[in-house]
């Protein structure tokens, strides 16, 4: 079974600094990973996603995610942060090898709090 | 938010009263999907919709049932609306180009007093 886990229910940092949401997952095939933004009031939005090549995804917002197979993590970073960054992350994985219908599974989520 | 409306946009209801939630999307996306999102839980699986009436379960579809008439609609039921049912509920499209990720609708929010 698939399962993605976010250990961080609350990630705080100042404007400027660089920021980590971490997430890690599990999963029989290969993972494709996902990374949504979800503003208050707001459905998820789409950031980025790891399929295959590049271990570096680049994404919305100036954002990028990790995807290291070893330690099966795929964390999102930021290089400085904005307080527009303030929001609900969540994570996702599906399993690559099942079919397109297959289903993507959500972490439960971490609020990021940009300080100004 | 990729040609998806849903409505209503919110609902105040009564427990034992059936309610229907509608998903519209204009991207002519093979799968639809259902979501609720609950504090602690993120988002949780209904039902999906991989063709005009091909539908499965998610893993939380006690209570729920789904229709999908046309490409364009997927109607998500409570036959009997119960307050633990009182969420936030989400469509998600996905196909075409981007069939690997999905794209979600504003959002109903759903009380059952």
């Amino acid at each position: 079974a698939q399962s993605v886990a976010q250990p961080e229910d609350q990630v705080n940092v100042a404007e400027g600094n660089p920021l980590t949401v971490k997430c890690t997952y599990s999963v029989s095939g290969n993972p494709y990973l996902f990374w949504y933004v979800q503003y208050p009031n707001r459905g998820l939005q789409f950031l980025l996603k790891y399929i295959t090549g590049d271990n570096l995804v680049k994404g919305s917002y100036g954002f990028e995610a990790e995807f290291n197979k070893s330690q099966t993590s795929f964390h999102l970073k930021k290089p400085s942060a904005l307080v527009s960054d303030s929001a609900l992350y969540f994570c996702a994985v599906r399993d690559g090898g099942r079919s397109s219908a297959s289903k993507i599974i959500f972490g439960s989520g971490t609020r990021l709090s940009i300080r100004p | 938010d990729a040609g998806i409306t849903q409505s209503p946009r919110h609902k105040v209801t009564e427990t034992g009263t059936p309610v229907t939630l509608r998903c519209h999307q204009t991207e002519n996306h093979r799968y639809m999907y259902w979501y609720r999102q609950d504090p602690g839980h993120g988002l949780r699986l209904i039902h999906y919709s991989y063709g005009v009436k091909d539908t499965d379960k998610g893993e939380v579809s006690d209570g729920y049932s789904v229709s999908r008439s046309k490409t364009e609609d997927f109607l998500l039921t409570l036959e009997s609306a119960t307050s633990s049912q009182t969420s936030v509920y989400f469509c998600a499209i996905s196909g075409g180009e981007s069939y690997n990720e999905q794209f979600f609708g504003p959002g109903t929010r759903l009380t059952v007093l």
